[in-house]
């Protein structure tokens, strides 16, 4: 039973590199979020889908792009990463709107 | 834009004690839901509660209830006997019931003393 899957779990960047955040959830979930969390300022909303070939930007999207090609996929894509993208990401998932929604163990990114 | 606000960023309290965290928010809606989740260590985020604006009653889960005062936009979770595995972060959640964002609070970091 996994649940939602992020993989790696921990990254190092360099200033001005790219990389690819996973996330794969296996219970059939309409809703995914992508949120990041900074010491004290609690999670911000990158992007969400509500469904496979949609996508909508949420409070902090500058800096990264996502695609929704299956129901059980919503990859995270940083091009150029900065310093201020240091941060822990989690993907979420939930089953339709209002309901609860399911959390990956994160993805702690440093770039350096 | 929808805003969640904990004014609390540390809370302590005593094993077996009572604890209350603060959450307020900000709409112009009716209809919307609130949660609060609770992150420990481990940063696995789990649901407590969930409170639907529409209902009067508090919401409530074994030691855990929930103020709901929709006229003040405040939303704070009591812990009751509290234990020493509720130590955590706890986020309140809202969620506007017409659309699909889910937005946090800065969190509340939660000690709890034996």
């Amino acid at each position: 039973n996994a649940g939602v899957t992020q993989t790696p779990k921990f990254r190092i960047l360099k200033i001005g590199q790219s990389m690819t955040l996973q996330c794969t959830q296996d219970m059939n979930h309409n809703y995914m979020y992508w949120y990041r969390q900074d010491p004290g300022m609690g999670l911000k909303l990158i992007y969400y889908s509500v469904g496979a070939g949609i996508t909508d930007k949420g409070e902090v999207p500058n800096g990264y792009n996502v695609s929704r090609s299956t129901t059980e996929d919503f990859p995270l894509r940083l091009e150029l990463a900065a310093p201020s993208q240091t941060s822990v990401y989690f993907c979420a998932s939930r089953f339709r709107r209002n309901t609860e929604a399911f959390f990956g163990q994160g993805t702690r990114l440093t770039v350096v | 834009a929808q805003t969640v606000t904990q004014s609390q960023p540390e809370m302590s309290v005593q094993e077996a004690e009572t604890v209350t965290l603060s959450c307020t928010y900000d709409t112009s809606e009716s209809d919307y839901y609130l949660f609060w989740y609770k992150q420990p260590p481990s940063r696995q985020m789990i649901l407590v509660i969930r409170q639907e604006a529409y209902k009067q009653q508090n919401a409530t889960e074994n030691r855990f209830s929930v103020n709901f005062q929709k006229a003040a936009k405040s939303f704070s979770l009591k812990i009751s006997d509290s234990q020493l595995g509720d130590a955590a972060m706890y986020f309140c959640a809202y969620q506007q019931d017409n659309t699909d964002k889910l937005i946090f609070g800065t969190g509340t970091r939660l000690q709890v003393f034996p």
